[in-house]
């Protein structure tokens, strides 16, 4: 079963825009990650946000947490044609636990 | 190149038929994951294997084995193959075990090898 849900399903924008990515978890995690998938591809770990943490950046992303709300965003700024890719959102539930469960992701598409 | 090689990566079969993935993780790291991707069920957990030994169980279908061999590379086999089982199959690996008091959760997937039950 699906423990994230992103939101939305699929996002169109032009080069260069800021790109805003949702997700929503049911039960209390231990941290969440962002993860990217190119067509077909691996995915790749983006960002790593512990629970106890409200706000993390790397580069050109910025995630937040609300634990209160269950929820998470990813904001990718000025994006490149490059960033075209799915993005999903992983939580994990205990303490160390490395079980992670996957939303149904986000497709992003940048239009140069 | 995440490290983490999967072999095959295109296999095509018919049903009832069974297949190996074979996973290679990055050095050093001790655990490996099996995941499902299908386009109606998305990324789903499989199973977990640290330093050779089953460590979580997720959405495994009876017909569906793993194991983590001594050189820590791993096998998925699948078995009576359903067309419904038609997807890709990645690998990924991390160096802790998922205890608690364990380091972060990142994982290093592997490229998957994609499987097409006809």
């Amino acid at each position: 079963s699906q423990q994230g849900e992103e939101d939305p399903q699929a996002l169109s924008i032009q080069e260069g825009e800021n790109a805003t990515m949702n997700c929503s978890y049911k039960t209390s995690i231990n941290n969440l990650q962002w993860y990217r998938q190119n067509s077909g591809r691996g995915l790749v770990h983006l960002i790593l946000i512990r629970s106890n943490e409200r706000e993390k950046h790397s580069g050109r992303l910025r995630v937040t947490l609300d634990t209160s709300k269950k929820s998470s965003s990813l904001l990718i700024t000025a994006s490149r044609a490059a960033d075209t890719a799915s993005y999903f959102c992983a939580t994990a539930r205990g303490a160390g636990s490395y079980q992670l469960t996957f939303g149904k992701g986000t497709k992003l598409s940048v239009i140069p | 190149d995440s490290g983490v090689t999967q072999t095959p990566k295109h296999l095509i079969t018919a049903t009832g038929q069974r297949v190996t993935l074979r996973c290679s993780p990055r050095s050093g790291d001790l655990s490996v994951y099996w995941y499902q991707q299908s386009l109606d069920q998305g990324l789903q957990f499989l199973i977990q294997y640290y330093n050779g030994e089953e460590r979580a169980k997720g959405n495994i279908l009876e017909r569906f084995s793993a194991q983590q061999f001594p050189d820590l590379h791993s096998e998925l086999n699948l078995s009576s193959l359903e067309l419904g089982d038609s997807a890709l199959y990645f690998c990924a690996s991390s160096v802790a075990s998922g205890l608690a008091g364990g380091r972060t959760g990142e994982l290093f997937f592997g490229e998957g090898s994609r499987l097409t039950v006809l």
